[in-house]
């Protein structure tokens, strides 16, 4: 079975600062992960995935994602946050036809 | 206009009522998969369908039904609704890329059940 943890419901950051959301997941085997993103009253988007080719991901609108296989981690980090990364994100681990979703990380930018 | 389109946007029900949200793509993509998006609990799969002949179970499938019309059409069925089935519900198209499935979402149905 698998599961993916993200640590903070909520995040609140101001304009210009660092986002950082975290994901943990647990799989018996290597995963295949993904963020996505959530705008109101939207679908969701994908940000970026992780392919194996490389640990560090970059995704679009300056996310980018590292994986990290000794601390089960692939979180989710932008140097700058602007007022229109307000939104809901979640990270989700895939196994064959499936994902797991985690709970969700919402973020809101203060000016 | 969207891949993936979902009809209603919102809708409001009584407990016992019928109903059925509706999922329409046109992306070609032969997978297509219902969620659930609860506050705090990320999506949880309902159904997901291969093609039109094969649909399978997903973890809260009790309480729904799907139909797969056509492999553009996917549709999600209450049959009785309950309150707790109060939820936003996603439809999602699998497009499968290097062994790994890509999802994308229909804009979500909002569902009330008074």
């Amino acid at each position: 079975a698998q599961s993916v943890t993200q640590l903070g419901s909520h995040v609140s950051v101001s304009e210009g600062a660092l986002v950082l959301l975290r994901c943990n997941y647990s799989s018996s085997v290597p995963p295949y992960l993904f963020w996505y993103v959530q705008y109101p009253n939207q679908g969701l988007q994908l940000l970026l995935k992780y392919t194996s080719a490389a640990t560090l991901v970059k995704g679009i609108n300056g996310f980018e994602a590292e994986f990290k296989k000794s601390e089960t981690s692939f979180h989710l980090t932008k140097p700058s946050a602007h007022m229109s990364d307000a939104a809901e994100y979640f990270c989700a681990v895939g196994r064959g036809n499936k994902l797991t979703f985690g709970g969700g990380t919402r973020v809101l930018v203060k000016p | 206009d969207a891949d993936v389109t979902q009809t209603p946007r919102n809708r409001i029900t009584k407990t016992g009522k019928r109903i059925m949200l509706e999922c329409s793509q046109t992306k070609g993509h032969d997978r297509m998969y219902w969620y659930r998006q609860d506050p705090g609990l990320g999506l949880q799969l309902i159904y997901y369908s291969f093609d039109v002949k094969d649909i399978n179970k997903g973890e809260i499938s009790d309480g729904y039904s799907v139909s797969r019309q056509a492999q553009a059409k996917f549709s999600l069925s209450l049959e009785s609704a309950i309150p707790n089935q109060t939820a936003l519900y996603f439809c999602a198209t699998v497009k499968v890329w290097d062994g790994k499935n890509i999802q994308y979402f229909g804009a979500g149905t909002r569902l009330s059940v008074l």
